[in-house]
This record gives C-alpha cells, sequence and structure tokens, in this order.
C-alpha cells in the first residue's frame, strides 16, 4: 500500500470547522481512502471511507479530487471532544491485506 | 453484542518473562491484526493473520509470537526477546473480504515491565 503524509498537528477552536489533508500521491486504483480517530488510551475508531468526489456521514466529510492524489477530512463544528489524533490509511476492498497506520494528525481544540 | 475484546486492560511483567495478551472477537471477522504503540507514536503492525492457522510477520515482529488456532481468537506472546516491551498493545478486526473494511480495535493492554 502507498504511503499517507498528513500534519503532525493541528489546533483549532470549538465552533470551527476544520480541515485536515492528506496526501497519498501513489495510491492504487483500487485503494480506498479511509479515516480513524483515536483518543488517549483507546483504539482507534474507524470515521468514514471514500473512493472519490465527496463522503459525508453523520460525523464528518470526506472530499477526494479527481486525481485522487489527496484527501480532504472535514470535521464541522468542533467541540472539545473533537481532540484526538486522526489517521488516514490506504485500504483495499478486494483482501484484507495489511493495515498499516501513520503518525498521525493530532488535533487540539481550544475553548 | 458484537465487538473485540483484550485482557487484560493492564499488565506488569518482570524482565526476563514471556506473558500473553489476550484478544477475542464475536464479530465473525476472517482477519486479526496485533499492533504497538509508544508514547505520541502512531500504531505498529506486529502480526496478522488473514484465516485460521495462518499468520504474517508485520513490521515490528522481532520478540513477539502469535497463534490462531480459532477465527475469534488471536493471541499475542511478549517473549524475553522483546528488549523494549513496554507499550499500548491493540489489537484489531476485519472483514476478509466485502463492501467494508473498516477494522474494529479493542480498548487495548498497556504493558509495563518492571
Amino acid at each position: 500500500l502507498a504511503k499517507t503524509t498528513q500534519p503532525i498537528s493541528m489546533d483549532s477552536y470549538e465552533g470551527q470547522e476544520v480541515n485536515i489533508t492528506c496526501s497519498h500521491n501513489n495510491i492504487a486504483t483500487n485503494d480506498y481512502i479511509t479515516w480513524y480517530q483515536q483518543f488517549p488510551s483507546q483504539g482507534p475508531r474507524f470515521i468514514i471511507q471514500g473512493y472519490k468526489t465527496k463522503v459525508t456521514n453523520e460525523v464528518a466529510s470526506l472530499f477526494i479530487p479527481a486525481d485522487r492524489k489527496s484527501s480532504t477530512l472535514s470535521l464541522p463544528r468542533v467541540s472539545l471532544s473533537d481532540t484526538a489524533v486522526y489517521y488516514c490509511l490506504l485500504s483495499r476492498r478486494s483482501s484484507a491485506s495489511k493495515i498499516i497506520f501513520g503518525s498521525g494528525t493530532r488535533l487540539s481544540i481550544r475553548p | 453484542d458484537g465487538g473485540i475484546t483484550q485482557s487484560p486492560k493492564y499488565l506488569f511483567r518482570k524482565e526476563g518473562q514471556n506473558v500473553t495478551l489476550s484478544c477475542e472477537q464475536n464479530l465473525n471477522h476472517d482477519a486479526m491484526y496485533w499492533y504497538r504503540q509508544d508514547p505520541g507514536q502512531g500504531l505498529r503492525l506486529i502480526y496478522y493473520s488473514q484465516i485460521v492457522n495462518d499468520f504474517q510477520k508485520g513490521d515490528i515482529a522481532e520478540g513477539y509470537s502469535v497463534s490462531r488456532e480459532k477465527k475469534e481468537s488471536f493471541p499475542l506472546t511478549v517473549t524475553s526477546a522483546q528488549k523494549n516491551p513496554t507499550a499500548f498493545y491493540l489489537c484489531a478486526s476485519s472483514p476478509q473480504e466485502g463492501a467494508d473494511t473498516e477494522a474494529f480495535f479493542g480498548q487495548g493492554t498497556r504493558l509495563t515491565v518492571v
């Protein structure tokens, strides 16, 4: 699986929209883009997954441009409880290949 | 209800001792994974298994061993050969194939060498 690159850390304030961008220049045709959230001393939790264009669920939106070389996780109106580490991964639906995590983005939300 | 369970939550080990971390899932998932996480770092893959009686080394398998005798269980043994075993260990499972490759994680085991 191709490597992903994302900012080490980000800061924002309650009520703001936060956008975290992930680069994956060598993404393969059958790779999907998946984001996880991890709170301290807990296991990561799935947030959203997409292949192209835009995906939205009750938690976040995922924007993927036509070339798929990057993606942006958008968290609307963040709260203090959104303070966590966010990981961007590439995954393949055709088989359960190993799931590789990068260093993630440490998001800090301030009052 | 369905989920993935790791035990114990905290574990203390004396240097030179082997210790086994438990991971059980009732999600009927074929694939299971073990990760290690050090403070302020991301997750690193230790071992993974895509089917019963088969498993593969991840990026940091040295000093660890696993078994996959049952679909529901994927125990991890931290051996005395692991020079720096103090860390947070996470187990995960996911479907082998299908429409959804979301991985589900346990709550982790924090291992401390004393």
